[in-house]
C-alpha cells in the first residue's frame, strides 16, 4: 500500500533553534517528493520539490534531503522564527498527474 | 495574480441540502484538483481535471460531482449533503510541466448538521 508517514506528529521548539522533520514513504513508482507548509486556516504552500536524482534542496532557511534508496526525506529548519509555526506536509508523487500521496503532517509550534 | 480563489470560505448546510463550492484560477493551469482534509488525515483527492471538458474521479468521489467548462473554473457540487461530508475542501491547480508545484486555495470549511 502506498503510504507516507511523518514524524513527529507535533513539535515545540524555542525561537532561534533548529529542528528536523522526518518523512518515510512506501510509494512506488516514485516521481518526486514535495514538502508543503500549511499555516492555520490557509492552503498548503510549496517549499521544495525533489526528483529521484536530487538529494538536497534549499529554500531559504528550509533544507530538504532525500534518500531514494531508503525512501526517507527530512526537512531541516534553521534559526526558527515564530512565523515557522505551521503544519509541514510531505507529499510523494508517482508518475501521472493525479497520483499524489499526502502525509498527515507535522505540527510545529515555535515558542518565543 | 490572485492564484487559486475559493468561495465561500465557510458554510453550514443541513442534511440533504445541496451546494456548489466554487474554484477559479488565473494562472492558465491545465490541471485542477479537489481535495478534502479531515482532522488528523492527509488530503484525499475527490476529483481532478486535465483540461476543459475533461474530469475524472479520485480516491473519494462518492457524493460529489464536478464540471470543467473553462480552463479557469472547476466547481465542486455536493448533492444531498451528509454529515460525513463535513470537512475542509481545497482546490488546487498545476501547470502541465513535470515536477511543478500545486497551488492551493485557502479552502472552504463546510459543516453538515
Amino acid at each position: 500500500k502506498n503510504q507516507v508517514e511523518q514524524s513527529p506528529q507535533s513539535l515545540i521548539i524555542l525561537e532561534g533553534k533548529n529542528c528536523t522533520l522526518q518523512c518515510n514513504y512506501t510509494v512506488s513508482p516514485f516521481s518526486n517528493l514535495r514538502w508543503y507548509k500549511q499555516d492555520t486556516g490557509r492552503g498548503p504552500v510549496s517549499l521544495t520539490i525533489m526528483t529521484f536524482s536530487e538529494n538536497t534542496k534549499s529554500n531559504g532557511r528550509y533544507t530538504a534531503t532525500l534518500d531514494a534508496d531508503t525512501k526517507q526525506s527530512s526537512l531541516h529548519i534553521t534559526a526558527s522564527q515564530l512565523s515557522d509555526s505551521a503544519s509541514y506536509i510531505c507529499v510523494v508523487t508517482s508518475p501521472g498527474f493525479q497520483k499524489l500521496v499526502f502525509g498527515t503532517g507535522t505540527r510545529l509550534l515555535v515558542s518565543p | 495574480n490572485a492564484g487559486v480563489t475559493q468561495t465561500p470560505k465557510f458554510r453550514i448546510l443541513k442534511i440533504g441540502q445541496s451546494m456548489t463550492l466554487q474554484c477559479t484560477q488565473d494562472m492558465n493551469h491545465n490541471y485542477m484538483y479537489w481535495y478534502r482534509q479531515d482532522p488528523g488525515m492527509g488530503l484525499k483527492l475527490i476529483y481532478y481535471s486535465v483540461g476543459a471538458g475533461i474530469t475524472d474521479k479520485g480516491e473519494v468521489p462518492n457524493g460529489y460531482n464536478v464540471s470543467r467548462s473553462t480552463t479557469e473554473d472547476f466547481p465542486l457540487r455536493l448533492e444531498l449533503a451528509a454529515p460525513s461530508q463535513t470537512s475542509v475542501y481545497f482546490c488546487a491547480s498545476r501547470s502541465a510541466w513535470e515536477n511543478q508545484p500545486q497551488h492551493f486555495g485557502d479552502g472552504t470549511r463546510l459543516s453538515i448538521l
